[in-house]
C-alpha cells in the first residue's frame, strides 16, 4: 500500500495544454515537496509547501497544499516539451527532526511538440 | 561542488554475491538515506540515518545493511544479492536543522542488476 498516491501515473499531452497532477494520502503531513527527475539523474526539488491551503507558483507551475495537509496538486499551464519528466511528491509525516521523507509512485509526463 | 557522490554507477552481480554501494556527501548534512527506484513504484526508502552512529529502517529494509561511522559516509550493503534487488539505488541527504522542510539532495544513482 502506497502512503502517498499520485495520479495519473502517466500523462501524454500536446505542447500548450494544461494539466494537473494529484498527490493524495489518508495521513497528515507536516510538509510536502515536489521533485522532478530526468532520465539518468536524481530528483531535483521544485517546491516545498508547509501550511494547509498554501499555494506556490514557479513560473507556469502552481502547487497547492490541501487545507487538511493530506493532499497536494501540481498544475502546469501551457506545457512545454521541456516539462517532460517524472514528477514525484514526497511527504514528511511528523514535525520531528528525523528528516524522513516518503515518496509517491510518481507521474511520468510526456509533452509532445 | 561535489554534493552527493555515489559509486559505482553500474554493477552486475550474481545471485548470492555481496557488495557495498558507497555514498558520500560534503555538505555536512545530518540526514542521509537510501532509496530504491523501480518502475511504477516511485522511490522507496530502504534505510536512513540522522547522524553518525544512528540508523533506522525505512519501508523496504530486508536484505540490506547500513552503517554511519562518519557524517560524510553512508554505505549500503547487500548481504546476499537476489534478483528482486535489481533496481536503481539513490543516496540522498539533507540538513535537518529546519525540521522537515529542507531540500533532499540526490546522487546520480547506482544501477544494479542481479542475475
Amino acid at each position: 500500500t502506497q502512503l502517498l498516491e499520485q495520479s495519473p501515473q502517466f500523462l501524454s499531452i500536446q505542447e500548450g495544454e494544461n494539466l494537473t497532477v494529484y498527490c493524495n494520502s489518508s495521513s497528515v503531513f507536516s510538509s510536502l515537496q515536489w521533485y522532478r527527475q530526468e532520465p539518468g539523474e536524481g530528483p531535483v526539488l521544485l517546491v516545498t509547501v508547509v501550511t494547509g491551503g498554501e499555494v506556490k507558483k514557479l513560473k507556469r507551475l502552481t502547487f497547492q497544499f490541501g487545507d487538511a495537509r493530506k493532499d497536494s496538486s501540481l498544475h502546469i499551464t501551457a506545457a512545454q516539451p521541456g516539462d517532460t519528466g517524472l514528477y514525484l511528491c514526497a511527504g514528511a509525516r511528523r514535525s520531528s527532526n528525523t528528516g524522513k521523507l516518503i515518496f509517491g509512485q510518481g507521474t511520468t509526463l510526456q509533452v509532445k511538440p | 561542488n561535489a554534493g552527493v557522490t555515489q559509486t559505482p554507477k553500474f554493477q552486475v552481480l550474481k545471485t548470492g554475491q555481496s557488495m557495498t554501494l558507497q555514498c558520500a556527501q560534503d555538505m555536512n548534512h545530518e540526514y542521509m538515506s537510501w532509496y530504491r527506484q523501480d518502475p511504477g513504484m516511485g522511490l522507496r526508502l530502504i534505510h536512513y540515518s540522522v547522524g553518525a552512529g544512528i540508523t533506522d529502517q525505512g519501508e523496504v529494509p530486508n536484505g540490506y545493511n547500513v552503517s554511519r561511522s562518519t557524517t560524510e559516509d553512508f554505505p549500503l550493503r547487500l548481504l546476499s544479492a537476489a534478483p528482486s534487488q535489481t533496481s536503481v539505488y539513490f543516496c540522498a541527504s539533507r540538513g535537518i536543522g529546519g525540521g522537515n522542510t529542507g531540500e533532499l539532495f540526490f546522487g546520480e544513482g547506482s544501477r544494479l542488476t542481479v542475475l
